[in-house]
């Protein structure tokens, strides 16, 4: 079975503390994304890489960066997390038969999230 | 630019009843459509999706959606609903002529009455 695991479920923070949001896949996928699920605004696309050290800006990403090392670990970072960005954070990849956004043709395989919280 | 939308927030159906989760959706050029599910603190998992070829699409769980070209519609039914598929359902389009990857939509919530 697939598997993308993100290491925290529940995650409380402070203003102004640096956040790392870490996912790891286990199917050697050439594509990670993550997004940000809100209510009312459904998911919404912060980054995404296509391959080790490659990175792009999806839709929302001021206020974070990520990181791609490894193949199997893509992480996200709140350099100065602010209360706005209290929110349910969500890691997929996908198989590589496309790199980017063409990719999101096949389906993504999500991890089951780590909610967020910014006091 | 792409967009979809999911008119509905929440939907109630009564168990064994037939069920309807509307969509639609704006691109410039073909479609690529998907639906998604995401059951309580769990991720989103993949459903169905439509590319090409018959307008019916099965998917998991026995849901199926039919695209509609002239409608630019793309719902998601099943003909008897289980108090199991109570859950929030995503419905996502990107143009396939395009460079920009899934656009999701708001999500609408299904409730399945015993």
């Amino acid at each position: 079975d697939v598997k993308v695991t993100q290491s925290s479920r529940y995650l409380v923070k402070r203003t102004g503390e640096k956040v790392f949001l870490e996912c790891v896949q286990d199917m050697d996928h050439e594509n990670m994304f993550w997004y940000r699920q809100d209510p009312g605004l459904g998911l919404r696309l912060i980054y995404f890489s296509y391959d080790v050290k490659m990175k792009e800006k999806g839709d929302i990403p001021e206020g974070y960066s990520v990181s791609r090392e490894k193949k199997e670990r893509f992480s996200l970072i709140l350099e100065s997390a602010s209360t706005n960005q209290t929110s349910m954070y969500l890691c997929a990849s996908i198989p590589v038969w496309d790199r980017g956004p063409r990719a999101t043709n096949e389906k993504l395989f999500f991890g089951s999230g780590t909610q967020l919280s910014v006091l | 630019a792409q967009s979809v939308a999911q008119p509905e927030d929440q939907v109630n159906v009564a168990e064994g009843n037939p069920l309807t989760v509307k969509c639609t959706y704006s691109v410039s050029g073909n479609p690529y459509l998907f639906w998604y599910v995401q059951y309580p603190n769990r991720g989103l998992q993949f459903l169905l999706k439509y590319i090409t070829g018959d307008n019916l699409v099965k998917g998991s769980y026995g849901f199926e959606a039919e695209f509609n070209k002239s409608q630019t519609s793309f719902h998601l039914k099943k003909p008897s609903a289980l108090v199991s598929d109570s859950a929030l359902y995503f419905c996502a389009v990107r143009d396939a002529g395009g460079a920009d990857g899934l656009t999701f939509g708001k999500g609408t919530h299904l409730i399945i009455q015993p």
